[in-house]
Parts: C-alpha cells; structure tokens; sequence
C-alpha cells in the first residue's frame, strides 16, 4: 500500500489529454513539493516535473503538473504513443521523515 | 554528462549480506544528496535512503531501518549501501539516484541504471 494513492492504469488515444492524479495527506503533498517521474519500458525512471509544476530542460510542454492542497494531478495533452509508460508522483513526508511515492500509473495509448 | 553507474548486485540468500555501489561522474559529487531507490519486479518505486553532502542527514525507509546502512566517499565519487539481514522481499533493482535540493524545490534529477538484487531462501 503506497503513502500516495495514484490509479494503477489510464489510456487515451493519439491527440487526447489525459490526466493522473495523485492523492496524499498534509504531512507530505500539502506541505511538500511534488514531483513526477515518468518510467519507459526497461529504462530507469526520468524526472518529468518538478516542485509541482516545473518542466526541467528538454520536458515537451504537452505536459503539465498542478498542485492543490493534499493532491496533485500530470497533464498530459496531444497524447502520443512514445508517452506510453508509467508514470509515478513523489512528495517528502514530514512524518515519515522520507521520500514517498504513489503507487504508479501504468499509461496505454490505445 | 552526469553518469550513475551502480555496481555489487547479486545473489544471496536469506539473512546474508551484500554492498551495493556507486559512482558518480559529470557533476561535482559532494555537492549533492545522493539517494537508493528500489523496484521490486513488476512493482513501483520505493524510496529506500537518503545521505546529504557532509554525511550530517541520514534518513531510512521504515522496511530498511536498523539493517541497511548508507555512505558515501567524496573523494572517491562514490556512493554505498550496506544491506545486512537479507530478506527475500528486498529483491530489487536498486537505483542509485542523485537529487536536487535547495531551499524550496527538492526532487531526484538522475538516476543510474539500476543493480539487481536477488535474495533466495
């Protein structure tokens, strides 16, 4: 049982938005930065956003993360097959003293 | 370029012990918290420990406290993970992760390739 709760699969079709939320508590997403990783097949996870919204150098800007009190939600619009993965939010918890991470979402492009 | 490259995976069975490594190239190394990620086969990401540039923060994930030991050698780049008391649910591909941190943002922004860990009874 992870610390974030994210769903375990979401799907959508070349050019479509979809979006993966993330769900924590005040000790780590609502005081907390959030960060999203995302995870190709047998390649090790990639830093996609960062402190909530943020897209390091070379991100494209189809997507997008946003924050709101203890959630947190990955945009991802003009859904292209290369996008095909999984994708996973993280947030420090203040409690736990340590990284959490949601459970991951497993994205199909149908 | 900023290289991870983890090294001192295997085999072991239960309650036996294994030192993972890790060397770090293309950034100033003690400048940077240095973290272990774990994934178990088929599963998602698990935060397993974190040590800060001088050694002065040390955090552990709640299933690897008191039998996992993190260090680090600046002067080597390298980072370490001592796993004692093996168990069979600590089989993992362990990432050794580089993070970003500063007074409002913190997050990891490379990670390197991954060391299979395999604990048999």
């Amino acid at each position: 049982q992870s610390v974030l709760t994210q769903p375990p699969s979401a799907s959508g079709t070349p050019g479509q938005r979809v979006t993966i939320s993330c769900s924590g508590a005040s000790s780590n997403i609502g005081g907390n930065t959030v960060n999203w990783y995302q995870q190709l097949p047998g390649t090790a996870p990639k830093l996609l956003i960062s402190s909530n919204d943020h897209r390091p150098s070379g991100v494209p800007d189809r997507f997008s993360g946003s924050k709101s009190g203890t959630s947190a939600s990955l945009a991802i619009s003009g859904l292209q097959s290369e996008d095909e993965a999984d994708y996973y939010c993280a947030s420090w918890d203040d409690g736990l003293n340590g990284w959490v991470f949601g459970g991951g979402t497993k994205l199909t492009v149908l | 370029e900023v290289q991870l490259v983890e090294s001192g995976g295997g085999a072991v069975q239960v309650g036996g012990s294994l030192r993972l490594s890790c060397v770090g190239s293309g950034f100033t190394f003690d400048d940077y918290t240095m973290h272990w990620v774990r994934q178990a086969p088929g599963k998602g990401l698990e935060w397993v420990s974190l040590i800060n540039w001088d050694n002065d923060r040390i955090y552990y994930g709640d299933s690897v406290k008191g039998r996992f030991t993190i260090s680090r050698d600046n002067s080597k780049n390298s980072l370490f993970l001592q796993m004692n008391s093996l168990r069979i649910e600590d089989t993992a591909l362990y990432y050794c992760v580089k993070g970003y941190s500063s007074l409002t943002v913190d997050y990891f922004d490379f990670w390197g390739q991954g060391a299979l860990v395999i604990v048999s009874s």
